[in-house]
């Protein structure tokens, strides 16, 4: 049972334009959620992270949205730049202490010049 | 300089041979975890820790083994029971502030020969 998908397995974007992301889950007692972006052979590096008392938080050309009552979570990334190329994973938390995150099967942006 | 040290990066085990490997942590933080990446699949999460010397299985435990003696660190043990070992292996580390960020090694690939 999935309870984090990421649906588009993989997405191409121009460079220059908006890369949207999309995350939903089904277990509505996550509280926290954070975006990893991960190059191959490498571990998962942290871009951005929004609780469940906010619906967007901003952090220079990375946006996140959450949207509660959809259970759905999405991270835009404008403008799109090639070294934006990645794998990037949604993770998921149920609560603010030292709980498990529970990870998407993550997007391949492939940002063309 | 802080971070999360992972060895070997590259291991070769033959079938039916115990394999240990090693994660270190300068963070001081408390939680470490260890995950599975397959090609085009998600992280998995095999094991957790949330304090020395206390542990809890995770998704995929099955055929692992972990221990927990120093807070610095988590070494992950596939044994042979572990049907398929040959996968990318990602420890991790959190501490208890707020925020709930886990900060990734840079991972290790095994493969059963």
């Amino acid at each position: 049972d999935q309870q984090v998908k990421q649906n588009s397995p993989s997405l191409s974007v121009q460079e220059g334009r908006i890369s949207i992301l999309n995350c939903d889950y089904t277990n509505s007692m996550f509280d926290y959620f954070l975006w990893y972006k991960k190059y191959p052979a490498e571990g998962p590096t942290f871009l951005i992270s929004i609780s469940s008392i906010k619906d967007k938080n901003e952090d220079g050309r990375f946006t996140v949205f959450l949207n509660k009552s959809a259970k759905h979570l999405s991270l835009h990334i404008v403008p799109s730049q090639p070294g934006d190329s990645a794998v990037y994973f949604c993770a998921l938390t149920s609560n603010f202490g030292n709980e498990k995150l529970t990870f998407g099967t993550g997007t391949r942006l492939t940002i063309i010049p | 300089d802080g971070g999360i040290t992972q060895s070997p990066k590259y291991l070769f085990r033959k079938e039916g041979q115990n394999v240990t490997l090693s994660c270190e942590q300068n963070l001081n933080h408390d939680a470490m975890y260890w995950y599975r990446q397959d090609p085009g699949q998600g992280l998995r999460l095999i094991y957790y820790s949330q304090i020395v010397n206390d542990f809890q299985k995770g998704d995929i435990a099955e055929g692992y083994s972990v221990s927990r003696e120093k807070k610095e660190s988590f070494p992950l043990t596939v044994t042979s029971a572990q049907k398929n070992p040959t996968a990318f292996y990602l420890c991790a580390s959190k501490d208890r502030d707020p925020g709930n960020t886990i900060y990734f090694g840079e991972g290790s690939w095994l493969t059963v020969v």
